[in-house]
């Protein structure tokens, strides 16, 4: 079975341009998370959806942060504009269930995506 | 919100010793403790994981135990091997914030 899928790998950019972060969720699973890990500050939930919906986005740094799931297997997360300190790696992980009390699901990690802001 | 403290930040053994690393927690209510481990360069993988109803879990080389009156659970691998040499992260599930908190990560390095 196919894992969860990220694009690109790694992205190098000049700060000011815009950044589009892609997932493609496990077939089967409705939860949906967005991490961002440094050395500094460790592995940082950023925002999580349950069902196509965004339950918690209290962990968005900015303004400058936003995600989307246009459907139940895709999330983008974008940056715009971008900064050098948003340089980091991008998790994307998603688990077949996250309903309140219904119980707590392995969450299943993307392969991340390596971005450099130059 | 949850507070996960995880304990130490880098750990070195012998091959074929043992390693611990534990994590604490302070919401009471949490009831769901995997433990991911991270290659160099890889994403987090789901190595074992300990529900609140149980308090020990054992899957050959690894094994996680979970007091929950003192609110701490630990992984213990035994007979290290340097392919075990990665950072180790354990995470809390608490209902209340209905969200995955992850520690800070242990660095473990297994000398041949």
């Amino acid at each position: 079975d196919a894992g969860v899928i990220q694009s690109p790998r790694h992205e190098v950019t000049e700060m000011g341009q815009e950044v589009t972060l892609r997932c493609k969720l496990i077939s089967g699973h409705n939860s949906l998370f967005w991490y961002r890990q440094t050395m500094m500050r460790g592995l940082e939930l950023l925002i999580y959806f349950n069902n196509n919906v965004p339950i918690d986005d209290s962990g968005m740094p900015e303004d400058r942060f936003s995600a989307k799931m246009p459907n139940a297997s895709f999330s983008t997360l974008k940056i715009q504009p971008s900064e050098p300190r948003d340089s980091a790696v991008y998790f994307c992980a998603s688990s077949p269930n996250r309903g309140l009390g219904s119980g707590n699901q392995p969450q299943h990690f993307g392969d991340g995506t390596r971005l450099s802001i130059l | 919100g949850e507070n996960v403290e995880q304990h130490p930040s880098t750990l070195s053994v012998q091959e074929g010793d043992s390693a611990v690393i534990k994590c604490t927690y302070s919401d009471s209510a949490s009831n769901y403790f995997p433990w991911y481990k991270q290659e160099l360069g890889k994403r987090p993988q789901l190595i074992i994981d300990i529900r609140s109803n149980v308090g020990e879990k054992k899957d050959q080389r690894i094994a996680v135990t979970l007091n929950k009156t003192a609110k701490h659970f630990s992984l213990h691998i035994t007979e290290t091997q340097p392919e075990d040499s990665a950072v180790y992260f354990c995470a809390v599930f608490s209902l209340a914030g209905n969200m995955l908190t992850f520690g800070g990560g242990t660095r473990l390095m297994v000398k041949p």
